[in-house]
């Protein structure tokens, strides 16, 4: 247990559906991330929030909508996703938005878009 | 061009052998240095970090950082069933984001 959780675990959703994921940590953090992974590519790091503010965008499509309400929580709302969006989105936190901070990962949510 | 290159392997060494994981990066400013370790179906937790040139040494494991070679390494000593894992390399960039390698798959072999 790294004090990062996320819910659903597994989620498979159709293209035309509205789902989100949520994320949660527990270790007192500022920062907290999205990332998604792929089979056979990098770890991509998709959102930043820095104390409750998106700091970061990487060129995500607007499909992928996040929402950080407290330094506590993360979501990502999905809708109308690609099949090429299956992959496994990763949630992380770090005590500050500096890169030497270790960042802490959940154990992610395996999404399946049909 | 990658901004971090890894050998995807499959790396195979027998227990009790050294393990040597190698990662090289684009960009010559980066700063930090970074190893995880991925289960099979678990996320990535840190192992290491490194951030000046020369070897860093905790427990079984050792990273070497080499900046002119734009290079940095991990052995694992003694290597173990348990190592066998996806080792994840992450580099710092200029833009204070960092960087993942694909990863390179380890087996131990008992």
């Amino acid at each position: 247990e790294t004090g990062v959780t996320q819910t659903p675990r597994h989620l498979v959703m159709g293209m035309t559906n509205k789902k989100s994921l949520k994320c949660e940590q527990h270790l007192g953090h500022n920062a907290m991330y999205w990332y998604k992974q792929s089979a056979k590519k990098p770890l991509e790091l998709m959102f930043v929030y820095n104390f409750k503010e998106q700091t970061e965008n990487n060129s995500v499509p607007s499909r992928f909508s996040p929402e950080c309400p407290n330094s506590s929580h993360l979501f990502l709302h999905l809708h109308t996703l690609q099949p090429e969006d299956s992959a496994l989105y990763l949630c992380a936190s770090s005590q500050d938005r500096i890169v030497e901070e270790t960042q802490y990962f959940g154990p992610g949510t395996r999404l399946l878009v049909l | 061009q990658k901004e971090v290159e890894q050998n995807s392997g499959p790396l195979s060494v027998p227990e009790g052998a050294i393990a040597s994981l190698n990662c090289t990066y684009s960009d010559r400013g980066s700063q930090s240095f970074f190893w995880y370790r991925q289960y099979s179906g678990k996320s990535p937790e840190l192992i290491m970090f490194i951030y000046s040139n020369g070897d860093k040494e905790d427990g079984r494991f050792t990273a070497q950082l080499n900046k002119a070679s734009q290079y940095v390494s991990l052995l694992i000593r003694d290597s173990q069933p348990s190592d066998s894992a996806t080792y994840l390399c992450a580099v710092q960039t200029g833009a204070n984001n960092l960087f993942f390698g694909t990863g390179t798959r380890l087996t131990v072999i008992p």
